[in-house]
C-alpha cells in the first residue's frame, strides 16, 4: 500500500522567512496530493492541492511542487506570519473504489516573531 | 452552516464500555470516512463509505463498527473500549469516487479511563 514520509517533524522559522516541508510517496498510482493545515484543537483544513499532471501550483504565499519521477512533493510558504503556526500534513491519494488519502506524519511549524 | 458535524465533541468513558460517535454532512457528498488521530498527531484512515456501501476497511479491530443509514450520515460504534482507543476521531466527506478535497468534522476526543 501507499506510504508517505514527511520531513521535518518540527520546523521553526523567523517571521518573514520561508518554510519548506517535504514529502515522499511510494505508490506510483497516487495522482492527487493535498496539503492540510491543522491548528491546535481544530480540524485539518485543505490549504492547497496538486494533481499528477501538474508540476507546480501557487496560491498567494503558498506553493506546492511535484516531482513524479522522484515521487516527492513539497510545500513552500513564503513571507511567513505568526498565523502560519500549525501542524501541516501532506497526503497522497489513490482510488481504491473510493478515494484513499494516506497522510504523512505531520510537521509542526512555529513562526517566531 | 457546518458542513461536516460530529457529536459528541468530547467523550470520556471507562474501559469495557460501548460508545457511539455520530457524523452528518450537508455537502451532498457521496463518500464519507472515519480517521483516527493518535497522540502523536498521526492521521490514519479507518473506513470509507460510498453511498452507504463500505468501500475501504483498514486493519481495524472488529470492535469498531461503522454504520451508514444514508449517504449523509456515517456513525461509528465502538464495543468493549480499551485504553488504546483513546484518540481524536475525525469524520470526513468528499465528492465521490474521484480524488478531491476531503472536508473534516471538528473531531471527537475519546478518552478511555
Amino acid at each position: 500500500g501507499e506510504n508517505v514520509e514527511q520531513h521535518p517533524s518540527t520546523l521553526s522559522v523567523q517571521e518573514g522567512d520561508s518554510a519548506v516541508i517535504k514529502c515522499t510517496y511510494s505508490d506510483s498510482a497516487s495522482n492527487y496530493f493535498p496539503w492540510y493545515k491543522q491548528e491546535l484543537g481544530k480540524r485539518p483544513q485543505l490549504i492547497i492541492d496538486i494533481r499528477s499532471n501538474v508540476g507546480e501550483k501557487k496560491d498567494q504565499r503558498i506553493a506546492v511542487t511535484l516531482n513524479k519521477t522522484a515521487k516527492h512533493f513539497s510545500l513552500h510558504i513564503t513571507e511567513t506570519q505568526p498565523e502560519d503556526s500549525a501542524v501541516y500534513f501532506c497526503a497522497a491519494s489513490t482510488m481504491q473504489g473510493a478515494q484513499k488519502l494516506v497522510f504523512g506524519q505531520g510537521t509542526r511549524l512555529t513562526i517566531n516573531p | 452552516d457546518t458542513a461536516v458535524s460530529q457529536t459528541p465533541k468530547y467523550l470520556v468513558t471507562q474501559m469495557g464500555n460501548d460508545k457511539s460517535i455520530k457524523c452528518e454532512q450537508n455537502l451532498g457528498h457521496d463518500t464519507m470516512y472515519w480517521y483516527k488521530q493518535d497522540s502523536k498527531k498521526f492521521l490514519k484512515i479507518m473506513f470509507s463509505y460510498n453511498n452507504k456501501e463500505l468501500i475501504i476497511n483498514e486493519t481495524v479491530p472488529n470492535r469498531f463498527s461503522p454504520k451508514s443509514p444514508d449517504k449523509a450520515h456515517l456513525n461509528l460504534h465502538i464495543n468493549s473500549l480499551e485504553l488504546g482507543d483513546s484518540a481524536v476521531y475525525f469524520c470526513a466527506s468528499s465528492a465521490g469516487r474521484v480524488n478531491t478535497e476531503a472536508f473534516f468534522g471538528q473531531g471527537t476526543r475519546l478518552t478511555v479511563v
